[in-house]
């Protein structure tokens, strides 16, 4: 158990709806990343954020945003979806914000757009 | 394009032997390399780190080389177990927020 927590652990939904993933990290860690997985496309990097601000940028879709709160959990919004979408959706935490950061993953939010 | 690339083709290795994987990047210069293992399903778990200026780092049975002039990271698992098959993911970071993860490649340990 890496500490990091998700929810939902599954999503199913239908094409042009909304949801929004939920991402806790360690405790102490102050950094969270989102990344997608499809079958296709490995590991992306999508976004991070250090202590509530915006640290980098990835692929993210302009349809796709995410926000870090004052008590550090993260979420994820995925708006007019798309079959594309499915996919497994990764938190990690890490201690710091640099280049060295050892990521902690949680277990994944699995969605399913039909 | 920046980028972090992978054996795609899986490894079938026979138990005790050592698995050496590859890490290739282009248009990049990583400060640190990082290898993780993920299990079908579930979140990568780091594994090890090595910074540019080093030129190796083990762990137990692991051990990984950085070659700058290569542009090149190998990862190996000496005295491989069944317990070893897993996907290995090769990580790259630089000091200007660039993150990004290799495809992966699939290690399958038999008896």
């Amino acid at each position: 158990d890496s500490g990091v927590t998700q929810t939902p652990k599954h999503l199913i939904t239908a094409t042009g709806q909304r949801v929004t993933l939920r991402c806790s990290p360690r405790s102490g860690d102050l950094s969270v990343y989102w990344y997608q997985q499809s079958l296709d496309q490995g590991l992306q990097f999508l976004i991070q954020y250090y202590n509530g601000e915006e640290r980098a940028k990835g692929n993210i879709l302009e349809r796709f945003s995410a926000q870090q709160f004052p008590d550090l959990h993260s979420e994820l919004n995925l708006s007019s979806l798309e079959l594309g979408d499915s996919a497994l959706y990764f938190c990690a935490s890490s201690v710091g914000a640099g280049a060295r950061e050892t990521q902690y993953f949680g277990p994944g939010t699995r969605l399913l757009v039909l | 394009s920046q980028k972090i690339e992978q054996n795609s083709e899986a490894l079938n290795i026979q138990e005790g032997k050592t698995a050496t994987l590859t890490c290739n990047y282009t248009n990049y210069s990583p400060a640190y390399l990082q290898w993780y293992r993920q299990d079908p399903g579930r979140g990568p778990v780091f594994l090890l780190l090595i910074r540019e200026n080093e030129k190796e780092k083990r762990k137990e049975r692991l051990k990984v080389t950085f070659d700058t002039t290569l542009k090149q990271s190998l990862f190996h698992i000496t005295a491989s177990q069944p317990a070893d098959s897993a996907t290995y993911l090769c990580f790259g970071a630089n000091s200007w927020g660039k993150l990004q993860f290799g495809a992966g490649t699939q290690v399958v340990v038999t008896p």
